[in-house]
């Protein structure tokens, strides 16, 4: 199905584990973002990535890493999970954004994560 | 650094009532502005995209104004229903690192619609 899937949508994992959620979209937009939520800051923007091999950070990067190999994936690595990593991530992909045709952002269910 | 703000926090309205959602921005330099929808435990789904040229757009009862000069922007719901109980969420583009842009989220107005 066309769409911006993510997956696993729901883990639980360990504190100092490894973890990678996917985010998948069949649009080939250009652009992908990773947002975390979390209750009293909102959605706050973690890593983006206007093509294939280029990728950002944003607003709260540390403890994440990102990869673009293709166009249509962009895995969030949380290379040794924290409590503090605890938190629904949200997927989401444009087809453009920072030009004067500006497309509009296409969220994904979310990955429920929690870390013990 | 683009801040966004929305007020109020929460709203709750009986059925039927027209009703307003604020959003602020810091940063007037915007390419566009976005309001979305989110219903609990979900994702969240764009409802209207107002260009940086434009000054409003309308989807049936819901109708969104921007005002870059004073780095406002407004969410009208008419004729407010029950289904429309949810968090609406504003967000405004903001450039970051080496021209890079993204979507600023607001933390959301939380409506509540009573029957």
């Amino acid at each position: 199905d066309a769409g911006i899937t993510q997956s696993p949508r729901y883990k639980i994992t360990e504190t100092g584990r490894q973890v990678t959620l996917m985010c998948h979209q069949t649009w080939s937009h250009s652009y992908m973002f990773w947002y975390r939520q979390d209750l009293g800051h909102g959605l706050r923007l973690i890593y983006y990535s206007a093509a294939a091999d280029i990728t950002d950070k944003g607003e709260v990067p540390d403890g994440y890493v990102v990869s673009r190999s293709k166009t249509e994936n962009f895995p969030l690595t949380l290379e040794s999970a924290t409590r503090s990593q605890t938190s629904v991530y949200f997927c989401a992909s444009s087809e453009s954004l920072g030009t004067a045709n500006t497309g509009e952002l296409f969220f994904g269910e979310g990955s429920r994560l929690t870390v013990l | 650094k683009q801040e966004v703000t929305q007020i109020p926090a929460a709203l709750s309205v009986p059925e039927g009532e027209n009703l307003v959602l604020n959003c602020s921005f810091t940063d007037s330099a915007i390419y566009n502005l976005q309001w979305f929808r989110q219903d609990p435990g979900k994702g969240l789904t764009s409802l209207l995209l107002i260009q940086s040229s434009q000054r409003e757009q309308t989807s049936g009862r819901l109708n969104a104004s921007l005002d870059k000069s004073s780095g406002r922007s407004t969410l009208y719901i008419a004729a407010s229903q029950p289904g429309d109980s949810a968090t609406y969420l504003c967000a405004a583009t903001a450039i970051l690192n080496q021209a890079g842009t993204a979507l600023i989220f607001g933390k959301g107005t939380t409506l509540s619609v009573s029957s």
